[in-house]
């Protein structure tokens, strides 16, 4: 199975910059991935890491460490509208081609003030 | 607008009962997935369809079922509703190469 961590709330001031972690654990890695999930709304594509590094993505930076089970959304010049949850996922080894279904975390709230 | 389409977005039944949700995923994605959020709770991953056969199954009650059209459009069927079946219901279609879902509006089912 999978087991994912993230911290349940941060808060951060506008303008700011945020890390929020995310440590995994599963039997075989095959891509993490980073949503945002605003309110009672659906959550939205981020950013996706299966090579070791960072990716950047204009505000939001994405970090990964493969051999650690260890990645960090990265979010700079915070801005109210970032005020959302941040949810981790995992995509498993066994889980590719028509099967690709993603393991989510519990997500990370963040509120973003002035 | 992510181009998966859920109804409805809203549902308010009693206990007992039995409801169907819907899902249209985007154009030319034939995977379907559907999880559940409950309050304060992540994402729960139920089941997924693959151009209409059951590709892999997560943590679906026995009083859940769900298919896939021809049409590819997908329906869980929830039925002995309980209380605690209370929760918003996503629906996803996936991006063949990278595996990113791409997520309805979701359906919030309240259970009286």
């Amino acid at each position: 199975g999978q087991n994912i961590d993230q911290p349940t709330e941060m808060t951060a001031t506008e303008g700011a910059i945020v890390q929020i972690n995310c440590t995994y654990q599963t039997s075989g890695f095959n891509g993490l991935f980073w949503y945002q999930q605003h309110a009672g709304e659906a959550p939205t594509f981020l950013s996706y890491n299966v090579l070791d590094g960072l990716e950047e993505k204009g505000r939001f930076s994405s970090f990964l460490s493969r051999s650690k089970g260890y990645s960090y959304l990265l979010l700079k010049e915070l801005q109210m509208k970032d005020s959302a949850s941040y949810l981790c996922a995992v995509r498993d080894l066994r889980d590719t081609g028509t099967a690709s279904k993603l393991t989510f975390g519990t997500g990370t709230r963040l509120q973003v003030t002035l | 607008d992510s181009g998966v389409t859920q109804t409805p977005k809203h549902l308010i039944t009693a206990t007992g009962q039995r409801v169907t949700l819907r899902c249209s995923p985007r154009s030319g994605d034939l995977s379907v997935y559907w999880y559940q959020q409950s309050l304060d709770q992540g994402l729960q991953f139920l089941i997924q369809y693959y151009n209409g056969e059951e590709r892999a199954k997560g943590n679906i009650l026995e009083r859940f079922s769900a298919q896939q059209f021809p049409d590819l459009h997908s329906e869980l069927n929830l039925s002995s509703l309980e209380l605690g079946d209370s929760a918003l219901y996503f629906c996803a279609s996936s991006v063949q190469t990278t595996g990113e879902l791409f997520f309805g509006e979701g359906s919030r089912l309240t259970v009286l």
